[in-house]
């Protein structure tokens, strides 16, 4: 079955412990991005990946990292996180060129993160 | 740069009654059109979408959105709306193309009434 697995899926922790939250797609999808969802904000975009070693900031990436070893897996790393990085946080990916890219995002089913 | 303006924030309309959920769009260059969907406690998932041709675009669960260019507008419909439809829904677009970027609105939120 196609799809983006996020683990954890709820997460509990107190500023300034690291974590990271990864994300793994079966797809063989070139492009990966990570999404924070708030309340009135919509989704907004964290970072994103084109291809392996490819990586780039998108709207709101302060406060987090990211790596692309694999094609598969986008991990999101948040080195010393603070109480406003609580948000529910959403993998996707999709193609990146060919006929078949349309712009269809895939999402994982999100990541709910506490930091207190 | 391109943006996305959802005009509703929360929309209540009564099980059976029909919906308009409003999306319109800004770019100078051509664009695809997306609606995703997220039901409670999930991820988003792809509703409908325009790339080119017919500007009247079906979509799964009897929802359907018309691409209109000169007003720049995007809406999504249903005829007759279900208790299952209850969820939030996101329009969104991307410059078409190759790569680029997604750029979603801030969502609006169907309830539906029994």
């Amino acid at each position: 079955e196609a799809q983006v697995t996020q683990n954890p899926r709820y997460l509990i922790t107190v500023t300034g412990k690291k974590l990271t939250v990864t994300c793994s797609q079966n797809m063989n999808h070139e492009y990966m991005s990570w999404y924070r969802q708030d309340p009135g904000l919509g989704l907004r975009q964290i970072y994103y990946s084109m291809n392996v070693e490819v990586t780039d900031k998108g709207d709101v990436p302060e406060g987090y990292k990211v790596s692309r070893k694999e094609k598969r897996n986008f991990p999101l790393i948040l080195e010393s996180p603070s109480p406003n990085q609580t948000s529910l946080y959403f993998c996707a990916s999709r193609l990146r060129t060919g006929e078949a890219n349309t712009g269809e995002l895939f999402f994982g089913e999100g990541s709910r993160l506490t930091v207190l | 740069a391109q943006s996305v303006t959802q005009l509703d924030s929360q929309v209540p309309v009564f099980e059976e009654a029909p919906v308009e959920l409003r999306c319109n769009y800004s770019s100078s260059v051509s664009v695809y059109l997306f609606w995703y969907v997220q039901y409670p406690n999930q991820g988003l998932q792809l509703l409908l979408k325009y790339l080119s041709g017919s500007t009247l675009v079906k979509g799964i669960n009897g929802f359907e959105a018309e691409f209109n260019k000169s007003q720049t507008s995007f809406h999504l419909r249903k005829p007759s709306v279900h208790i299952s439809d209850t969820a939030e829904y996101f329009c969104a677009v991307m410059r078409s193309g190759g790569y680029q970027k997604v750029t979603f609105g801030i969502g609006t939120k169907l309830q539906v009434i029994p």
